[in-house]
């Protein structure tokens, strides 16, 4: 599987949009960009996926540039409950096993 | 619906001592994964199970850890004997097919202290 870079850490202004960047430049053809998020004491939660194109939930935005290097999630109204370990994953079309980095922590401030 | 269950939450042992946590994965899940966590750092697959068969073991230490899925729904992870960096959060997650794009549902995981 590609290999991925986060920043380990980020602050965010409660009410304002949260960008979270990953960095996946030698991405392949078949291999998707997954978004999960892990709140402290909790286990990690699914929040988006996407191959080329833009993708939408409701729970945040993944926005994925055209050459697929790099792609950015967008949590556009963060609350503190978005505080998190955000971890990004590119998975290989067909292969079940999840990969996880060391991924962002985020810190949404009041 | 209720989420993947996990017991028990926190044990503290010591070395050389054996240890057992239990997962429940959601109704219906055919998939269930055990996962290794230590701390800063993030999630590792121990094992996978396709109902009660072994898909990937590849990065369980078998000399120490033994898992099982006996009728394909519940699961135990064992540990024997425990070393000082088998400290760390188990979790388990369960997916409802296998399938690659089936969303994994983690449980809160057992925060094991090795001492």
């Amino acid at each position: 599987d590609a290999k991925t870079t986060q920043p380990p850490s980020m602050d965010c202004a409660e009410g304002r949009a949260a960008n979270l960047p990953c960095n996946h430049s030698t991405i392949s053809g078949n291999e998707y960009v997954y978004w999960y998020r892990q709140i402290h004491s909790q286990g990690p939660q699914y929040i988006i996926h996407g191959l080329k194109n833009n993708e939408t939930n409701e729970m945040a935005s993944l926005i994925i540039t055209e050459d697929r290097k790099s792609s950015t999630l967008i949590l556009p109204h963060a609350t503190l409950r978005d505080t998190a370990v955000y971890y990004c994953i590119v998975r290989v079309f067909g292969n079940e096993k999840l990969t996880f980095g060391t991924g962002t922590r985020l810190t949404i401030i009041p | 619906e209720a989420g993947v269950a996990q017991s028990p939450r926190y044990k503290i042992i010591e070395k050389r001592q054996s240890v057992a946590f239990w997962c429940n994965p959601i109704s219906g899940h055919a998939t269930l994964y055990w996962y290794q966590q230590i701390l800063g750092q993030g999630p590792k697959l121990l094992i996978q199970f396709q109902n009660n068969g072994v898909v990937d073991d590849s990065q369980l230490p078998k000399d120490r850890f033994s898992a099982e899925r006996l009728k394909g729904v519940d699961s135990t992870l064992k540990i024997q004997p425990a070393k000082l960096e088998d400290s760390a959060v188990y979790l388990c997650a369960s997916s409802l097919a296998g399938a690659w794009a089936d969303t994994q549902y983690f449980g809160p995981g057992t925060r094991l202290t090795v001492l």
